[in-house]
């Protein structure tokens, strides 16, 4: 059965230290890996991963695909309180794109 | 533009009781899909459509249907609701493969009691 897995599940840290978030999958049919934001709605969009070893960079956002061991790392650096939330990882497969999440990354930024 | 809009964003359900949740999206886009998304939990794949006339099932789709007459809406019905059905439900609409990300309305929350 495919899988995605995030770890950790939660993460508590203090404004301005600087967290990575992991992701790692199994499926058959790999298309991209997407990082979505949540908070407390809609999922908004942060990354799409293609290819291996191209970092993307958004900011204090930063994201890196390894196609072949399977995972994706979300680095955030300096982290705000605004930046609490869950993070979801998520893998497109099949001809229409359709997503596959894990459980998400409860991260929790204190003041 | 509007994007992508979910209504109602709210509903309490009696068990046995059925109802429709509407999604519409204004950026022309074929694919639309609907996820369902339980407490602390990823989103699940409910049922998609790749364009109007023609829809799939997609990890949990027991207990629902969808049609998709049009490029623009793609309604889900609930049928004989259960309290397994209690659930955040959120619609998303994308473009073709590699020309952009997924884009999601706000969701609906639904409590079946």
């Amino acid at each position: 059965e495919d899988k995605v897995v995030q770890s950790p599940l939660s993460l508590v840290v203090h404004e301005g230290d600087t967290v990575t978030l992991n992701c790692s999958y199994e499926v058959t049919n790999f298309r991209s890996l997407l990082w979505y934001k949540q908070e407390k709605k809609a999922p908004t969009f942060l990354f799409m991963l293609t290819s291996s070893g191209i970092e993307k960079k958004s900011g204090r956002l930063s994201s890196i695909l390894d196609k072949k061991e399977l995972f994706s790392i979300l680095n955030i650096t300096a982290t705000q309180t605004g930046d609490s939330a869950v993070y979801l990882c998520a893998v497109e497969e099949g001809s229409a794109r359709q997503l596959t999440f894990g459980s998400g990354t409860q991260l929790t930024v204190l003041p | 533009n509007a994007g992508v809009t979910q209504t109602p964003k709210f509903r309490i359900l009696k068990i046995g009781q059925s109802m429709t949740l509407q999604c519409t999206q204004d950026m022309n886009h074929n694919y639309m899909y609907w996820y369902r998304q339980d407490p602390g939990m990823g989103l699940k794949l409910i049922y998609y459509s790749v364009g109007a006339g023609i829809t799939d099932k997609g990890e949990v789709p027991n207990g629902y249907n969808v049609s998709r007459s049009t490029t623009e809406d793609f309604p889900l019905r609930l049928e004989l609701a259960a309290p397994s059905q209690t659930s955040v439900y959120f619609c998303a609409s994308s473009p073709p493969a590699g020309a952009g990300e997924l884009f999601f309305g706000e969701g609906s929350r639904l409590t079946v009691l």
